[in-house]
């Protein structure tokens, strides 16, 4: 069965610093891989996506994320956190022969960027 | 791009009432995925459609629940006989058929169950 971990509840960080929200993931096939953001009583917002080719990926709003095979993590990166990064960080998941397309979500990063 | 809109945002009902709620899709996005989401918890799928065709439902999809895309475009989801336990955030999302494209969400109809 596909799953995805986000083994953090919560990350906090300065301003300025670098962050990492990390995920991993387990599926059967090949992975599609997401980064979503949620910003309270708002949907989720697509951030970033793997599906084949290069290792690191590049998203929306200087987030990037770097797809590990062997440890098949997908972790969420950025170098210099914003206050306004503060939210809700989902990854999730689907496997490249599910036609469907749903995705698995992990239960989420509370981010927390303090000033 | 206008986004996926969902209506009502917010729906209070007692229990053993019957609820509707709509999802309009991305215009152009044949494919429209419905998602229950509890506090503190992400996303759980409960079923897609492709065009008007329901392909997939979830096993949280009780016989209380039901799914219609009639036309192909906007989508509506029913609850009847609603319980405390269906209380949560009900989030619609649209893609292009393309298996690499991402889910585009609405910001979502919050169902509470007095």
């Amino acid at each position: 069965a596909q799953s995805v971990a986000q083994p953090e509840d919560q990350v906090n960080v300065a301003e300025g610093n670098p962050l990492t929200v990390k995920c991993t993931y387990s599926v059967s096939g090949n992975p599609y891989l997401f980064w979503y953001v949620q910003y309270p009583n708002r949907g989720l917002q697509f951030l970033l996506k793997y599906i084949t080719g290069d290792n690191l990926v590049k998203g929306s709003y200087g987030f990037e994320a770097e797809f590990n095979k062997s440890q098949t993590s997908f972790h969420l990166k950025k170098p210099s956190a914003l206050v306004s990064d503060s939210a809700l960080y989902f990854c999730a998941v689907r496997e490249s022969a599910n036609q469907g397309g749903k995705l698995i979500f992990g239960q989420g990063t509370e981010l927390s960027v303090k000033p | 791009d206008t986004g996926v809109s969902q209506d009502p945002r917010h729906k209070i009902t007692k229990r053993g009432q019957n609820v509707t709620f709509r999802c309009d899709p991305i215009s152009e996005h044949n494919r429209l995925y419905w998602y229950r989401q509890t506090l503190g918890q992400g996303p759980e799928f409960l079923t897609y459609f492709q065009n008007e065709a329901q392909l997939e439902k979830s096993r949280l999809l009780s016989d209380r629940f039901s799914a219609e895309r009639p036309k192909g475009s906007f989508s509506t989801l029913e609850i009847q006989r609603t319980e405390q336990g269906d209380s949560a955030m009900y989030l619609c999302a649209s893609s292009l058929t393309s298996e690499n494209q991402p889910q585009h969400f609405g910001d979502g109809t919050r169902l509470s169950i007095l």
